[in-house]
């Protein structure tokens, strides 16, 4: 079975400091994992994915995340947050040895960038 | 930028009244997904379109709900009663070509509150 776990509800982090939001999953082969960024009463917009390859992935608005197998991990971070980067982040596994390609989603993590 | 476009945005309804959610995926994407999304969880697949046949509907409550994608291009999903329980975000993704390493990409999702 197919599971994400995102362990913090709430980020709080001040503006210009280094953030880090944690992801942890669990699948019985190699994962496909993604975050995704949900800003007030909208859709999901895709940050990054990892499939395949280099351990660090980049993604949008400065944004990246580094997967780590053995503990079986996969944190997003970003240098310097911004004010802008305040949102509710959500965490995203995929077990490509399964048919149907649907997302398993955790349950988000709040951020909030202080001024 | 090629968006997935959702309407209506918000939906009210009192319960035993039947609802219908509309969905138009990014030009070209032969994939589309229908998702629910309780406040404070991550959303959770309810159904998946390959064109106009359904992948996967295992989660699909289809004694009230039902969906279609007659033509593979829109999709229409329908709660026939509606229940108090069903308020949450309906959110519609779509992806290029269901690969399982495709990404998805989502509306903005319709609010349905049932009274």
């Amino acid at each position: 079975a197919q599971s994400v776990a995102q362990p913090e509800d709430q980020v709080n982090v001040a503006e210009g400091n280094p953030l880090t939001v944690k992801c942890t999953y669990s699948v019985s082969g190699n994962p496909y994992l993604f975050w995704y960024v949900q800003y007030p009463n909208r859709g999901l917009q895709f940050l990054l994915k990892y499939i395949t390859g280099d351990n660090l992935v980049k993604g949008s608005y400065g944004f990246e995340a580094e997967f780590n197998k053995s503990q079986t991990s996969f944190h997003l971070k970003k240098p310097s947050a911004l004010v802008s980067d305040s949102a509710l982040y959500f965490c995203a596994v995929r077990d490509p040895r399964v048919g149907a390609n649907n997302l398993f989603f955790g349950t988000g993590t709040r951020l909030t960038v202080i001024p | 930028e090629a968006e997935v476009a959702q309407s209506p945005r918000y939906k009210i309804t009192e319960k035993s009244q039947a609802v219908a959610f509309w969905c138009d995926p990014i030009s070209g994407h032969a994939t589309l997904y229908w998702y629910r999304q309780i406040l404070g969880q991550g959303p959770e697949l309810l159904v998946q379109f390959q064109d106009e046949s359904v992948v996967d509907d295992s989660q699909l409550p289809k004694d009230r709900f039902s969906a279609e994608r007659l033509k593979g291009v829109d999709s229409t999903l329908k709660i026939q009663p509606a229940e108090l329980g069903d308020s949450a975000m309906y959110l519609c993704a779509s992806s290029l070509d269901g690969a399982n390493t495709d990404t998805q990409y989502f509306g903005p999702g319709t609010r349905l509150t049932v009274l």
